[in-house]
């Protein structure tokens, strides 16, 4: 596709369930960012994939949290028991890596709204 | 440690008044800045990076590596200017993990 997709757009749950976030990234980008959202707040960053390093995971919030990314495309960012605290809009975004040049942008999906009941 | 620091939470000014959203960074070596906006219902998306220094919408940003600052200026704001905006920063140093600001929304009034 020619964006960042996110799926799906809308989850409503219940509180101790788990959820799964898809993530389709722009082709050929080698960078892959996980955010947080909550209302009328600004971006918590999650979690950062850049080609075949190791995950900078450093803003996960809890153990309850965790995100893969397979073959260097497609991304899930699965939360484990919800919480209310949990409900807000996540983001993903990609960006090919090169500075200074038209890379190193990054460009992002249209989110998906957690609600957790 | 590399930061990015808006001090500003919410800036409200009136249409046709001058606007600018502070910007702070610390980083070690040259990153690259970038600001980025969010208008109502729609995606985050990039506004303008220093590099390109070209003006978009109307608004300018001049990166002061002396002050550590990427204020975004527009001389005239406009009802559609209202958004919330982010300051962000990338480099070698952090291998290019995007850093951004806590986002500054600006309303603009009739």
């Amino acid at each position: 596709g020619a964006g960042v997709s996110q799926s799906p757009s809308n989850k409503v749950t219940e509180k101790g369930k788990d959820v799964e976030l898809r993530c389709d990234p722009i082709s050929g980008h080698t960078a892959l960012y996980w955010y947080r959202q909550s209302l009328g707040q600004g971006l918590e960053f999650l979690i950062y994939f850049q080609g075949n390093s190791a995950p900078d995971k450093s803003g996960l919030p809890s153990d309850r949290f965790s995100a893969e990314r397979t073959g260097g495309s497609v991304s899930t960012l699965t939360i484990q028991r919800t919480q209310q605290e949990d409900s807000a809009v996540y983001l993903c975004a990609s960006s090919s890596r090169l500075a200074g040049g038209p890379g190193n942008i990054q460009y992002f999906g249209a989110g998906t709204r957690l609600s957790v009941l | 440690a590399q930061r990015v620091t808006q001090p500003e939470k919410l800036l409200s000014v009136f249409k046709g008044a001058p606007v600018e959203l502070k910007c702070n960074y610390s980083y070690s070596g040259s990153p690259e800045l970038f600001w980025y906006v969010q208008y109502s219902r729609q995606r985050l998306q990039l506004l303008l990076r220093h590099i390109s220094r070209e003006s978009i919408k109307g608004f300018t940003a001049d990166l002061n590596k002396g002050e550590t600052s990427f204020h975004l200026k527009k001389p005239f704001a406009q009802e559609e200017d209202s958004a919330m905006y982010y300051c962000a920063l990338s480099g070698h140093t952090g291998g290019f993990k995007t850093i951004f600001g806590a986002g500054t929304r600006l309303f603009v009034k009739a």
